[in-house]
């Protein structure tokens, strides 16, 4: 089993759809989590950035961690257009420099106008 | 220059070319790193640096060699590289929390 399981879509949606992106992972020591928003020949960029079980607001953007499921979700609200691009999701077990963080492969989104 | 840069953004070389990628970060972190990206891949880790000493080597080929002279500045050296070795290679730094910043990329070409 892979440690982290990401479906790469591509996922279509209108403009204004409420979006749901989800990975599962394996290692239950994962306690750090993060998706990165990536655009069209850019690097990945933090989006959102939560610690342990709970939600985590910011704007448009809701992220979302079930350890007991091993299952992390990102909400968009109110999609737009310029929200289009590669969401990957990221964990690692601690914080440090050497720590290894792990992707999942990035789901690809399209909100069309 | 802001963050975390890379150059080239292209590069299109030979199997017998010798060439280097280049990192520059200006965020004053301690900890850099190359990943490779591929098509339909996860990012892969594949060197770390931590306060200017190789602190991991995931299994890569030595035909990619890095060097980091300082704590803003990363290299890549590549040498007799194949055509699988195309991809995007990003360059990120992190510090205490340990919350990576990417650069751009380069998108490598093997021919």
């Amino acid at each position: 089993q892979k440690e982290v399981e990401q479906d790469p879509g591509p996922l279509s949606v209108p403009e204004g759809a409420i979006v749901s992106l989800n990975c599962t992972y394996s290692n239950s020591a994962f306690q750090y989590f993060m998706w990165y928003r990536q655009y069209s020949r850019k690097g990945p960029e933090l989006l959102m950035y939560t610690y342990s079980s709970g939600n985590k607001e910011d704007g448009r953007f809701t992220a979302q961690v079930d350890k007991s499921s091993k299952y992390i979700s990102l909400f968009i609200r109110d999609s737009q257009p310029s929200d289009s691009a590669t969401y990957l999701c990221a964990m690692n077990r601690a914080q440090g420099g050497s720590e290894k963080l792990v992707f999942g492969k990035g789901t690809k989104l399209t909100v069309n106008p | 220059e802001t963050g975390v840069t890379q150059t080239p953004r292209h590069l299109v070389m030979g199997m017998t070319n010798k060439k280097s990628l280049k990192c520059e970060q200006h965020l004053g972190h301690n900890a850099m790193y190359w990943y490779k990206q591929s098509a339909k891949k996860p990012l892969e880790l594949m060197f770390v640096y931590s306060l200017e000493e190789r602190v991991e080597n995931n299994s890569v080929p030595s035909r990619f060699s890095p060097e980091c002279p300082n704590s803003s500045h990363l290299f890549l050296h590549l040498h007799t590289l194949q055509p699988e070795d195309s991809a995007l290679y990003l360059c990120a730094s992190s510090h205490g929390s340990g919350v990576k910043v990417f650069g751009p990329g380069t998108r490598l070409t093997v021919l």
